[in-house]
C-alpha cells in the first residue's frame, strides 16, 4: 500500500466546466500516474511524473492537463469537460516495479 | 506505444474448472510484465511482476509464466471459485515507459 488517496472519489459536472481531481501519496514516490478505465479500453494513460514539475503526455492526454508542484500531489485537470471524459479514473504511484493505485474517482460528465 | 493483446476478452467457467489466458506483447525492448486484478468499485491489486525469461511465479492457485523471446505470459487459476472472478490486466513497461496496460480478461466464475 502507497498511501494513495485521491479525491473527489465520486463527482457529478456539467458539460464545459472544469475539474480537478487529486491525487495525494505519502511514500514520497517519485513517479506518478494517471489513468482512466472505460469498458472495452483496459486502463489507459492520461498523464504521468516523474518528478516535481516534470510531466509527460500518455496515450489520451487530449483535453486534460496535469501539475505537480510538490511530490506527494498529482493534480488532474479538465478544462472544460465533455460527455466523453465520463470515466473512471486512477491515480497510481511506482516504486521500482511495483505500482500502486488509488482507489478511483467517478466522474460524469452530464 | 507498445501494443499489449489478452485473450479472451471474457470467460465464464464453473466452479472448480482451471482456467488460463494470454498476455501478448512485443519481445523487443522487454523489461517488465504486470498482472493485476482488478475489481469493480475497487482499485487494481497486484498479482505478479515478471522480469525474466522461463519465469514462473504462483500465488496460492494462481499462477504465471513467462516468455520474453515469443512475447507472452499466461495466467492460470486452479480450481476456480466466485471469488476468483475479476477482471485480470496484462501491463507491460519497457525501460523507463510508463505502464501500458492489455483490455483485460473479465473472469465469471458459476457456482
Amino acid at each position: 500500500d502507497a498511501g494513495i488517496t485521491q479525491s473527489p472519489r465520486h463527482k457529478v459536472t456539467e458539460t464545459g466546466t472544469p475539474v480537478t481531481l487529486r491525487c495525494h501519496q505519502t511514500e514520497n514516490h517519485r513517479y506518478m500516474y494517471w489513468y482512466r478505465q472505460d469498458p472495452g479500453h483496459g486502463l489507459r494513460l492520461i498523464h504521468y511524473s516523474y518528478g516535481v514539475k516534470d510531466t509527460d503526455k500518455g496515450e489520451v492526454s487530449d483535453g486534460y492537463s496535469v501539475s505537480r508542484s510538490k511530490t506527494e500531489d498529482f493534480l488532474l485537470t479538465l478544462e472544460s469537460a465533455t460527455s466523453s471524459q465520463t470515466s473512471v479514473y486512477f491515480c497510481a504511484a511506482s516504486y521500482g516495479n511495483t505500482i500502486y493505485f488509488g482507489e478511483g474517482s467517478w466522474l460524469t460528465v452530464v | 506505444i507498445l501494443n499489449v493483446e489478452q485473450s479472451p476478452q471474457s470467460l465464464h467457467v464453473q466452479e472448480g474448472d482451471s482456467t488460463n489466458f494470454t498476455c501478448s506483447f512485443p519481445s523487443s525492448n522487454f523489461y517488465a510484465l504486470h498482472w493485476y486484478r482488478w475489481e469493480t468499485a475497487k482499485s487494481p491489486e497486484a498479482l505478479f511482476v515478471m522480469t525474466l525469461n522461463g519465469d514462473e511465479k504462483k500465488k496460492g492457485r494462481i499462477s504465471a509464466t513467462l516468455n520474453t523471446k515469443e512475447g507472452y505470459s499466461y495466467l492460470y487459476i486452479k480450481g476456480s471459485q466466485p471469488e476468483d472472478s475479476a477482471t485480470y490486466l496484462c501491463a507491460l513497461n519497457s525501460g523507463n515507459t510508463p505502464l501500458v496496460f492489455g483490455k483485460g480478461t473479465r473472469l465469471s466464475v458459476i457456482a
